[in-house]
């Protein structure tokens, strides 16, 4: 009965570097999407995918953040050149093709120094 | 000014109390809306989902919403020590780009044993 799986949970980066966060969703979950949740706030929508089209981007921040998920399952979020203000925690959540109910992983913490 | 809005606490109450936790949005395009309870350096997880107005009940925990106010409510009856946590409201739209969560900044809630 497996939930969200997000990996790595915790994630140092030195400025400049490159990260790749992982999502694997809920088995069968046709929608994907990733939040970034800077410290005491909510979480905030960055992109939406239903398979392997994405259909919403409106919030990746920058050009430099990068999501894909190539099969339908399995999705990657990648940061270049992180800086510091990149550093929150990072969400992943799945839901079924007519689910309006969107279930967490449990985030990996990405912290930029 | 946020779409949706949310006091950030936190709330202390005594072991037995009953909590009332409220948002306020400002969209009428939202349509569902969901409670979600996040404990420290873990992901959201889904309490309560409902459709439009009205009351939804499960165990402890009561939803209200109140579309032509734009006001939505959680009770938590006989709170618990394992209440302490942080409470999300989160609310979407319909129809195909409709799909992303929309949250407030969260409610720490603390009871006291």
């Amino acid at each position: 009965g497996a939930g969200v799986s997000q990996s790595p949970r915790y994630k140092v980066a030195k400025r400049g570097q490159d990260v790749a966060l992982r999502c694997d969703p809920i088995s069968g979950h046709v929608s994907l999407f990733w939040y970034q949740q800077a410290l005491g706030q909510g979480p905030e929508f960055l992109t939406y995918f239903q398979n392997e089209a994405q259909l919403d981007k409106s919030g990746l921040p920058s050009d430099r953040f990068f999501a894909e998920r190539p099969e339908g399952s399995v999705s990657t979020l990648k940061i270049q050149r992180t800086q510091q203000e990149d550093s929150a925690v990072y969400l992943c959540a799945s839901s079924s093709v007519r689910g309006h109910e969107q279930f967490f992983g449990p985030g990996t913490r990405l912290t930029v120094l | 000014q946020k779409e949706v809005e949310q006091d950030p606490g936190p709330l202390s109450v005594p072991e037995g109390a009953i909590v009332s936790l409220n948002c306020t949005y400002s969209n009428s395009a939202f349509q569902y809306f969901m409670w979600y309870r996040q404990y420290s350096r873990k992901g959201p997880e889904l309490l309560m989902y409902t459709y439009s107005s009205g009351n939804k009940e499960d165990g402890r925990f009561t939803a209200q919403v109140d579309k032509s106010s734009k006001y939505i409510s959680l009770f938590i009856r006989d709170s618990q020590p394992s209440d302490s946590a942080t409470y999300l409201c989160a609310m979407k739209g319909s129809g195909e780009y409709g799909n992303k969560l929309v949250f407030g900044a969260g409610t720490i809630l603390r009871v006291k044993s």
